[in-house]
């Protein structure tokens, strides 16, 4: 059964980079049919999409983060990662990663991690 | 790219139903049939319940449905039971891969 863990500190400092790593188990990252995203969810908040990476190394980033935000997929680890630059108080959140299929499997994000906090504060 | 529109809050009583909103534009909502809907419990992370607006996930009880219609789409939970309450979510795929979520809605079993 696939399954999704994020990695990373829990902790980053002000204007510093915000790093964080999936792993994929129990399935493939290569698989045609799916895209590897990364969903955040400030405390008490909602959800908001950062971005979607295909095995291929192609990358869509929400237009409000986009600026900020890289996304890259390592094949061989089966891992995907984050980085979030000039990080501030407002990006401190639960970060997701997720699975969603293609177009045709449903464009829905089916498989998540279980998250991981990330506060930002000196 | 603005964040879908949600009631903050729904309720009902136990075997009752709820419906929850879900209001884009034609840009997401209106202009694809990508809309799905996630159920959220306190602490844990978000779960898929609806797909592609009226699609169930493989065990994914039936009394959760789906339905849109122009810019707005909805869930229904009918029958609700108690581990029904949690936070909802929409989202809605918005054209070149990529993605919107909507304010979320609490639901409370009275």
């Amino acid at each position: 059964q696939l399954q999704l863990q994020e990695s990373g500190p829990g902790l980053v400092k002000p204007s510093e980079t915000l790093s964080l790593t999936c792993t994929v188990s129990g399935g493939s990252i290569s698989s045609s049919s799916y895209y590897w995203g990364w969903i955040r969810q400030p405390p008490g908040k909602g959800l908001e999409w950062i971005g979607s990476i295909y095995y291929n190394g192609n990358t869509y980033y929400n237009p409000s983060l986009k600026s900020r935000v890289t996304i890259s997929v390592d094949t061989s680890k089966t891992q995907f990662s984050l980085n979030l630059s000039s990080v501030t108080a407002a990006d401190t959140a639960v970060y997701y990663c997720a699975r969603r299929g293609d177009g045709y499997n449903g464009r829905a994000f089916d498989i998540w991690g279980q998250g991981t906090m990330v506060s930002v504060s000196s | 790219q603005s964040a879908l529109t949600q009631p903050p809050s729904a309720s009902g009583s136990p075997g009752q139903s709820v419906t929850i909103s879900c209001t884009g534009t034609s840009s997401d909502v209106g202009g694809y049939d990508y809309v799905s809907w996630y159920q959220q419990h306190p602490g844990k992370a978000p779960k898929l319940m609806i797909y592609e607006v009226s699609k169930r996930p493989s065990g994914v009880p039936d009394r959760f449905s789906g339905s849109k219609s122009g810019n707005s789409a909805s869930l229904t939970v009918s029958g609700l039971q108690a581990e029904d309450e949690a936070d909802y979510y929409c989202s809605s795929y918005a054209g070149s891969n990529t993605f919107v979520f909507g304010t979320g809605t609490k639901v409370t079993v009275l």
